[in-house]
C-alpha cells in the first residue's frame, strides 16, 4: 500500500547549522509533497510544498528537493534558530482534476535546535 | 481570515460512549479531511468531504464517520468508544480549485477514552 517513510526521527543541531530531513514514498503516481511543522500543542503547519512538475523549491531559509525517479524527496534548513525546534512531517498524495487526494504522512522528525 | 477552528479542544469520554467533532473549515474552503494522530501510528487520513459527500476514505473501521454541511462545516462521529481511539484528531480544509491542494490543519481535538 501507499506509504511514506521519513529519517532521521529525532536530529539535534547547533543553532546556525543546516538540517536536512529525507522522505521516500512509495506510491508512483503521488505528484504533490508538502512539509508540516507541528509544534507543541498545535496542529501542522505547511511551511513549504512541492509539485512533480518541479525539481526544487526555496523559501527563504528553507528549501525541499523532489527526485521523482528516486521516489525521495528532502527538506533542508539552513542557519537554524531555537525557533525551528518541533515535530517536521514529509507528505504525499495524489492531485488530480478536483481531486485534493489524501495526504500519506512519515512518521516525523523531532528537531532540536541547540542555542 | 480566520483559521480552522475545531470544537472541542478537549474531551474525555469511557468506553462504549459515542463523540462528536466538529470542525470549520477557512471561509471558502470546500474541503475538508479529518486525520488521527497517535505516538505509535503518527498522522492517518480517516477521511475527506467535499459538496457534502465523502471523497475518500482510509482504513478505519466503521465505527468512524463523518459528515459536511452545506456550509462545508463538518462533523466526525466516533462510536463505541476504544482505549485505542484515544488521540488528537485533526481536520484540514483547502480551497480545492484546480492546482489549489493545500491543506490547512486546525489545532485539534484530543480525546481520551478512560
Amino acid at each position: 500500500g501507499e506509504n511514506v517513510e521519513q529519517h532521521p526521527s529525532t536530529l539535534s543541531v547547533q543553532e546556525g547549522d543546516s538540517a536536512v530531513i529525507k522522505c521516500t514514498y512509495s506510491d508512483s503516481a503521488s505528484n504533490y509533497f508538502p512539509w508540516y511543522k507541528q509544534e507543541l500543542g498545535k496542529g501542522p503547519q505547511l511551511i513549504i510544498d512541492i509539485r512533480s512538475n518541479v525539481g526544487e523549491k526555496k523559501d527563504q531559509r528553507i528549501a525541499v528537493t523532489l527526485n521523482k525517479t528516486a521516489k525521495h524527496f528532502s527538506l533542508h534548513i539552513t542557519e537554524t534558530q531555537p525557533e525551528d525546534s518541533a515535530v517536521y512531517f514529509c507528505a504525499a498524495s495524489l492531485v488530480w482534476g478536483s481531486n485534493t487526494g489524501k495526504l500519506i504522512f512519515g512518521q516525523g522528525t523531532t528537531l532540536q535546535v541547540k542555542p | 481570515k480566520a483559521g480552522v477552528t475545531q470544537t472541542p479542544r478537549y474531551l474525555i469520554k469511557t468506553r462504549g460512549q459515542q463523540v462528536t467533532l466538529s470542525c470549520s473549515p477557512i471561509s471558502g474552503h470546500r474541503s475538508v479531511s479529518w486525520y488521527q494522530q497517535t505516538p505509535g501510528q503518527g498522522l492517518q487520513f480517516l477521511f475527506e468531504y467535499f459538496s457534502e459527500t465523502q471523497r475518500n476514505k482510509g482504513n478505519f473501521p466503521g465505527r468512524f464517520s463523518g459528515r459536511q454541511f452545506s456550509n462545508s462545516r463538518s462533523e466526525m462521529n466516533v462510536s463505541t468508544l476504544e482505549l485505542g481511539d484515544s488521540a488528537l484528531y485533526l481536520c484540514a480544509s483547502s480551497l480545492d480549485r484546480g492546482a489549489q491542494e493545500t491543506q490547512y490543519f486546525g489545532p485539534g481535538t484530543r480525546l481520551l477514552v478512560l
